[in-house]
């Protein structure tokens, strides 16, 4: 299948400080990226759909101004959190389909901890 | 909300039987089907797609797809210790938003 890498697989913060994920796809254009975010025991649940060179749709519910999204080009997408809180540790995780409504590869996640 | 819906199991089967794992789904419009596996602590990883109705067979696993039932199935043939994972299934809205249900937890017993 299609790589998508993703990183920093781990990181920890302090709270008040703002972290940046990348998600890229390696061996095809990601004209469409997902962001998910996963819980302990709890299913994915889609924060995102970012589109390359527009703005992202977000689910209701999730704050765009404290989830950034970029996708400023076809391999790359980024969410930045900011102003991390305790609340936001969680397992994020990206996925791109190869062609619109295909398959979706997902990179390797990352598990945020805020401290 | 379009919605994707999974028993969450846990769905425990002897090692060597035939493992079923359901999904039904609400938005009519939807085309394409997928069955990710995802590891305690991992990410998911893609098992199975089906866009037509009927079976589709890869290795163990079989795809089904009913879509005037707007219901979809994965079986998993000779379950092996290692197919214990969580099962998801996901769908694509009108709006190409891929949408996943809750997942099923399935255990395989040596």
């Amino acid at each position: 299948g299609a790589v998508v890498s993703q990183h920093p697989s781990w990181v920890i913060c302090k709270s008040g400080t703002s972290v940046k994920i990348e998600c890229r796809s390696l061996d095809f254009q990601a004209t469409t990226m997902f962001w998910y975010r996963q819980f302990p025991k709890q299913s994915l649940m889609l924060m995102a759909t970012s589109n390359e060179g527009s703005k992202a749709t977000y689910e209701q519910g999730v704050e765009k101004d404290k989830f950034l999204i970029n996708h400023a080009s076809l391999t790359l997408s980024t969410l930045t959190v900011t102003s991390a809180h305790p609340e936001d540790s969680s397992f994020y995780i990206c996925s791109a389909p190869i062609a619109r409504d295909t398959e979706a590869f997902f990179g390797q996640g990352t598990r945020l901890t805020v401290v | 909300q379009k919605e994707v819906e999974q028993n969450s199991g846990p769905l425990s089967v002897p090692e060597g039987a035939i493992a079923s794992l359901n999904c039904t789904y609400s938005d009519r419009v939807s085309q394409s089907f997928f069955w990710y596996r995802q590891y305690s602590g991992k990410s998911p990883e893609l098992i199975m797609s089906i866009y037509s109705n009927g079976d589709k067979e890869d290795g163990r696993f079989t795809a089904q797809l009913n879509k005037a039932s707007q219901y979809v199935s994965l079986l998993i043939r000779d379950s092996q210790p290692s197919d214990s994972a969580t099962y998801l299934c996901a769908a694509y809205s009108g709006y190409s938003t891929l949408t996943f249900g809750k997942g099923t937890m399935l255990l395989v017993s040596p």
